[in-house]
């Protein structure tokens, strides 16, 4: 059984640039969410898709957007690149129960460099 | 806003050793769930424990092992019979239980090191 797979894992774009970053849930998982991690940060809450919409969005600016297909894979796109969106672009998804008490899978992430 | 602390940036401990890592947190709710995540140098993060804030009761999960003191928002993971698969990135983790279940709020991070 697959888990949470990310695609690619490292990429370098340059400022002013977009960027599409991919991920296809744990099989049997609905909900997908998206953490940026800046070096020696921990994670931050980008928004999360349920049923092909956002569902809720942390402080992220409106360069951030995402989409979920039919089968519950998910992109994240980042228009108009800046330098301080270098960092480590994770996927997690679950089983959307709402309740606070579901597993999250993780995937190994996409390292992003903005030069 | 919920907020969570790690005031220890980088700790070290023996193989077979006994080691705590600390956090803290703060939030006006009651009903919450705490998480410990480990991150390897693969950086997939791990889920190594998870506390319901209305159990008193510590969770435990084999080696690892959780102090709760929901009065002091205090939540501690120690690790037991530390091993050198244990070498990693550890955050803290908050979330409350309405509306989406998987926002969590992220600590700095320990970065622990477990030496021969």
């Amino acid at each position: 059984d697959a888990g949470v797979t990310q695609s690619p894992t490292h990429l370098i774009k340059t400022r002013g640039q977009q960027v599409t970053l991919r991920c296809s849930p744990k099989s049997g998982h609905d909900t997908v969410s998206w953490y940026q991690q800046a070096l020696g940060q921990g994670p931050q809450f980008i928004f999360q898709y349920y049923e092909e919409e956002e569902r809720q969005r942390g402080n992220f600016p409106d360069r951030f957007s995402g989409h979920q297909f039919p089968n519950y894979s998910s992109e994240l796109n980042v228009n108009a690149l800046l330098l301080g969106d270098s960092a480590l672009y994770l996927c997690a998804s679950s089983l959307g129960d709402r309740t606070g008490n579901e597993k999250l899978f993780f995937g190994s992430g996409t390292q992003l460099s903005v030069l | 806003a919920q907020t969570v602390t790690q005031s220890q940036p980088e700790m070290s401990v023996q193989e077979a050793e006994t080691v705590t890592l600390s956090c803290t947190y703060d939030t006006s709710e009651n009903n919450y769930y705490l998480f410990w995540y480990k991150q390897p140098p693969s950086r997939q993060m791990i889920l190594v424990i998870r506390q319901e804030a209305y159990k008193q009761q510590n969770a435990t999960e084999n080696r690892f092992s959780v102090n709760f003191q929901k009065a002091a928002k205090s939540f501690s993971l120690k690790i037991s019979d530390s091993q050198l698969g244990d070498t990693a990135m550890y955050f803290c983790a908050f979330i409350l239980p309405t509306g989406t279940a998987s926002k969590l709020t992220f600590g700095t991070g320990t970065r622990l090191q477990v030496t021969l």
